[in-house]
C-alpha cells in the first residue's frame, strides 16, 4: 500500500490565490522530504528538500518565496504555492525515504495544479 | 558526480515481445541505482534498486535489470510486455545528500 500520501490530488485556483499542498508519510519517520515538478510529457524537477525542523534547502532557480516548505513534524511536509498564477500550473509530487542513506524514495501520487 | 543516461525517449513494442529499456550510468565509483515507473497523472512506483549485493536485480511486474560495471549499463528488461506496462521508466543515480536527480526518461508503449 502506499506509504506516501499527498493531497489534494488535484486542485483548480484563481490568479493570485495561494494553494497548499501536504505531503506525509504514513508508517515512517521522514526526517526529510523532497518537492518535484512536472512538467507535460517532461521528466521530474527537483524543487527543494524538506528538512524537518529547519529551512528548505532551494535548488537552483527556484524561488523560495513563491514556494514555501514547512516541514513541522516527522511526517508532513506542506508546500503552499503563493500568489499562484498559469505559468505554476503543473503537477507536484512529493517524495520521502524510509531511512537515510541508498534506501530508495516513496513518492506521493501528485497534485495536479490548474490555475486559471 | 553520479548521472545517467537513458538512450531512447521512445520505445514501441508489441504485447508479449520482450522490452529492453537502457541506462547508462557515469560514476567514478559503484552507484546505487534504481529503476521507477509513472503510470499517466500517477506518482512515481519503484521498480527496482541496485545496491551492489547483486548484479541481476528482479523487480516487481516481472521486470529485472542487470548491473554491467564493464559496460556501465543497467539496462530494464521483462521478457514479455503487456499493455499496463505502457508508462514512462527512469533510471535514477543516487545523487548528492540523498536526493535523487531524474534524467528525461524513456516512454514505453505497448501494441496490441
Amino acid at each position: 500500500g502506499a506509504v506516501v500520501s499527498q493531497h489534494p490530488s488535484w486542485v483548480i485556483c484563481k490568479s493570485g490565490t495561494s494553494v497548499k499542498i501536504e505531503c506525509r508519510s504514513l508508517d515512517f519517520q521522514a526526517t526529510t522530504m523532497f518537492w518535484y515538478r512536472q512538467f507535460p510529457k517532461q521528466s521530474l524537477m527537483l524543487m527543494a528538500t524538506s528538512n524537518e525542523g529547519s529551512k528548505a534547502t532551494y535548488e537552483q532557480g527556484v524561488e523560495k518565496d513563491k514556494f514555501l516548505i514547512n516541514h513541522a513534524s516527522l511526517t508532513l511536509s506542506t508546500l503552499t504555492v503563493t500568489s499562484a498564477h498559469p505559468e505554476d500550473s503543473s503537477f507536484y509530487i512529493c517524495s520521502a525515504r524510509r531511512t537515510a542513506g541508498n534506501s530508495p524514495l516513496h513518492f506521493g501520487n501528485g497534485t495536479r495544479l490548474t490555475v486559471t | 558526480a553520479q548521472s545517467v543516461t537513458q538512450l531512447d525517449s521512445h520505445v514501441s513494442v508489441s504485447e508479449g515481445t520482450p522490452v529492453l529499456l537502457r541506462c547508462n550510468y557515469s560514476s567514478s565509483y559503484s552507484p546505487s541505482l534504481f529503476w521507477y515507473v509513472q503510470h499517466p497523472n500517477k506518482g512515481l512506483q519503484l521498480l527496482l534498486k541496485y545496491t551492489s549485493a547483486a548484479t541481476l536485480v528482479k523487480g516487481i511486474n516481472g521486470f529485472e535489470a542487470e548491473f554491467k560495471k564493464s559496460e556501465t549499463s543497467f539496462h530494464l528488461t521483462k521478457p514479455s510486455a503487456h499493455m499496463s506496462d505502457a508508462a514512462e521508466y527512469f533510471c535514477v543515480p543516487s545523487g548528492g545528500y540523498n536526493k535523487l536527480i531524474f534524467g528525461a526518461g524513456t516512454r514505453l508503449a505497448v501494441h496490441p
